[in-house]
């Protein structure tokens, strides 16, 4: 079974700081990784994926995620917040390497805020 | 270019009601559908999956159900709704073998009172 850890469920940066926010994985397979992010009111939107190749990725706004298998760790990390980066943050793992399905397990999300 | 309609926005429910919650997709063919559910404190969680019209599968027992009449259609349906059904559901597709990537929906925030 696959499952996904989020540490922290409320992080607070100040602008102009780094953003860093944990996701630790368990996966039986290799697993495929994945960040998205839910501005207010709104849908969840891909920031960034890893599907095996480079193991540092990068995504949308600045955002990027290093997979680090011996720590079982995809965390996300922006070198400089910006105000408009107060969201909620989800990791997630697909339970279906290699499949059709593609369902995807969510970690229970870390809402960023950003003071100025 | 592919689109995602979820609607309503917003819901207010009664206890005991019925809800009806529809989701279209636009610019594909045979996509993997799936709702899923976000309760208030908590993470997101899959309700239901689909891989062709009128394949459900549930992954979790509760007073839901979905259905998929048409190929880009998926409908989330209750016959009579709890307290514990209020939550922000979302609406998601997938291409198979996208290796995860889906796309969501705006959501519904579904209040139950």
């Amino acid at each position: 079974a696959q499952s996904v850890t989020q540490l922290g469920s409320h992080v607070s940066v100040s602008e102009g700081a780094l953003v860093l926010l944990r996701c630790n994985y368990s996966s039986s397979v290799p697993p495929y990784l994945f960040w998205y992010v839910q501005y207010p009111n709104q849908g969840l939107q891909l920031l960034l994926k890893y599907t095996s190749a480079a193991t540092l990725v990068k995504g949308i706004n600045g955002f990027e995620a290093e997979f680090k298998k011996s720590e079982t760790s995809f965390h996300l990390t922006k070198p400089s917040a910006h105000m408009s980066d107060a969201a909620e943050y989800f990791c997630a793992v697909s339970t279906n390497y290699g499949g059709a399905t593609n369902k995807l397990i969510f970690g229970t999300g870390t809402l960023l805020a950003v003071q100025p | 270019s592919q689109t995602i309609h979820q609607w309503p926005a917003t819901l207010v429910q009664p206890v005991g009601s019925p809800l009806s919650l529809e989701c279209t997709v636009e610019g594909t063919s045979n996509p993997n559908l799936y709702w899923y559910r976000q309760a208030a404190g908590r993470g997101l969680q899959l309700l239901f999956y689909s891989v062709g019209i009128g394949q459900i599968s549930s992954e979790v027992p509760q007073n839901l159900s979905a259905s998929r009449p048409q190929d880009r259609q998926f409908i989330l349906s209750s016959k009579k709704l709890l307290l514990s059904d209020s939550g922000f559901y979302l609406c998601a597709w997938s291409v198979g073998g996208s290796a995860g990537r889906g796309f969501f929906g705006s959501g519904t925030q579904l209040s139950v009172l």
